[in-house]
């Protein structure tokens, strides 16, 4: 199971937002994070717990291992308000997304 | 360029039944792990089901023994056979591919297709 916190975080243009993601058994670096924009497909930000995906701004940064995960975005954009998931790919299947970080502009 | 075109979505009766599709170009469906995700209203996304290179298949708790995944190597799709379908299973539904470089890493997505459950 993937505990995301907050549910919902309020933060202005150009500030840093650190979402968390807490796994409930050690996951390794087997994590993954997507971004989701009303009618977008999900995209994938970050996996390997830490490696950027292809085409992903360097402000977009992966931490963590075993159990316990964040993802900062440093130097908010207004395209980057949209709702985070983390996603655990090990020991497939099953796979779990956690509940979801929305990020709202303040 | 990866691209995976799902449709099939509409309004479907309580018990009733419908087949997503998801064309997939740029990869072969049966050369990846592939899969559906859909997001219900107001909620998260949650794994469906996906099918594993070899074959092998998941399913949810809460779609075992009503809907089917499978693909057609030649047509290069990936389909969702949805029987006895319910109220809560109203949702947009994501066709996902894995990573042609990290497995077990879903790396494409489709726009998704809305099926609405409903009397």
């Amino acid at each position: 199971v993937l505990t995301q916190s907050p549910a919902t975080l309020s933060v202005s243009p150009g500030e840093r937002a650190t979402l968390s993601c807490r796994a409930s058994q050690n996951i390794n670096s087997n994590l993954a994070w997507y971004q989701h924009k009303p009618g977008q497909a999900p995209r994938l930000l970050i996996h390997g717990a830490s490696t950027r995906a292809n085409g992903v701004p360097l402000r977009f940064t992966g931490s963590g291992s075993g159990t316990e995960f964040s993802l900062t975005i440093s130097r908010l954009q207004s395209e980057d308000f949209a709702v985070y998931y983390c996603l655990h790919y090990n020991d497939w299947p099953p796979s779990t997304f956690g509940q979801g970080t929305r990020l709202d502009i303040k | 360029e990866v691209q995976l075109v799902e449709s099939g979505g509409g309004l479907i009766q309580p018990g009733g039944s419908l087949r997503l599709s998801c064309a997939a170009s740029g990869l072969s469906v049966s050369g990846y792990l592939m899969g559906w995700v859909r997001q219900a209203p107001g909620k998260g996304l949650e794994w469906v089901s996906v099918i594993y290179s070899g074959g092998n298949t998941y399913y949810a708790d809460s779609v075992k023994g009503r809907f089917t995944i499978s693909r057609d190597n030649f047509e290069n799709t990936l389909y969702l056979q949805m029987n006895s379908l319910r109220v809560e299973d109203t949702a947009f539904y994501y066709c996902a591919s894995e990573s042609r470089s990290f497995p077990l890493v879903f790396d494409y997505w489709g726009l998704g297709t809305l099926v609405t459950v409903s009397s």
